[in-house]
């Protein structure tokens, strides 16, 4: 059974970077088979896509944070990161990471969550 | 905004069938997924890859497609079927996720 262990502050100041990792146990982060990303959601209101990482290195963001995002992958640590920069208040939301089958290109699968970090920007 | 367009809420009676509906023009070329959320809690994949369910969902939950909307369809709404649900797509240029904004279902 796949688990997604997310770890990372609660608390980020204006204009710092939030940093967030997930550890990834019960599977093998290096397959092909799937994507590892990020989804938020700020208090209250809907899901937000951030963006997915291959095993590759290959990654995708969503072009609304692009210029703020970075997701990487340790492969020899079984986990994978988002770096957010230059965070605001528009930025706190309840994070999560997520699995998402790469073999259903036309047909997105995210089939595993992680348990969600409220990230909460404020001075 | 999102490209994916939900109805912010849709209620139901008990044992009833309801309707939840996305759409989007990237509909008419990628298949979308449904996912339930209870509160305080993450969100849960019910359909996946046109009208597939995991594991332990049960077979009340399944889904269609129609140009551009896509559509959840309960059938016999239990009390614990109440939640927000979201529809996932592709976006029209197909290498970016989106989300609809959610519709939150009420079991009366």
């Amino acid at each position: 059974q796949l688990q997604l262990q997310q770890s990372g502050p609660g608390l980020v100041r204006p204009s710092e970077t939030l940093s967030l990792t997930c550890s990834v146990s019960g599977d093998s982060i290096s397959s092909s088979d799937y994507y590892w990303g990020w989804i938020r959601q700020p208090p209250g209101k809907g899901l937000e896509w951030i963006g997915s990482i291959y095993y590759s290195g290959a990654t995708y963001y969503n072009p609304s944070l692009r210029s703020r995002v970075t997701i990487s992958v340790d492969t020899s640590k079984k986990q994978f990161s988002l770096r957010l920069s230059s965070v605001t208040a528009a930025d706190t939301a309840v994070y999560y990471c997520t699995r998402e089958v790469a073999a259903t290109w036309s047909a997105p699968e995210i089939d595993y969550w992680g348990q969600g970090t409220l990230v909460t920007v404020s001075s | 905004s999102s490209e994916l367009t939900q109805d912010p809420a849709v209620s139901v009676a008990l044992g009833q069938t309801v309707n939840i509906t996305c759409q989007g023009d990237s509909l008419r070329r990628y298949y979308a997924s449904w996912y339930q959320q209870k509160p305080g809690q993450a969100p849960e994949l019910v359909i996946y890859r046109k009208n597939n369910r995991p594991s332990g969902i049960p077979d009340r939950f399944s889904a269609s497609s129609s140009g551009n909307t896509a559509s959840l369809t309960i059938t016999g709404a239990q009390a614990e079927d109440e939640a927000d649900y979201y529809c996932n797509s592709r976006d029209s240029g197909g290498n970016h996720l989106v989300f609809g904004g959610g519709t939150k279902l009420t079991v009366l």
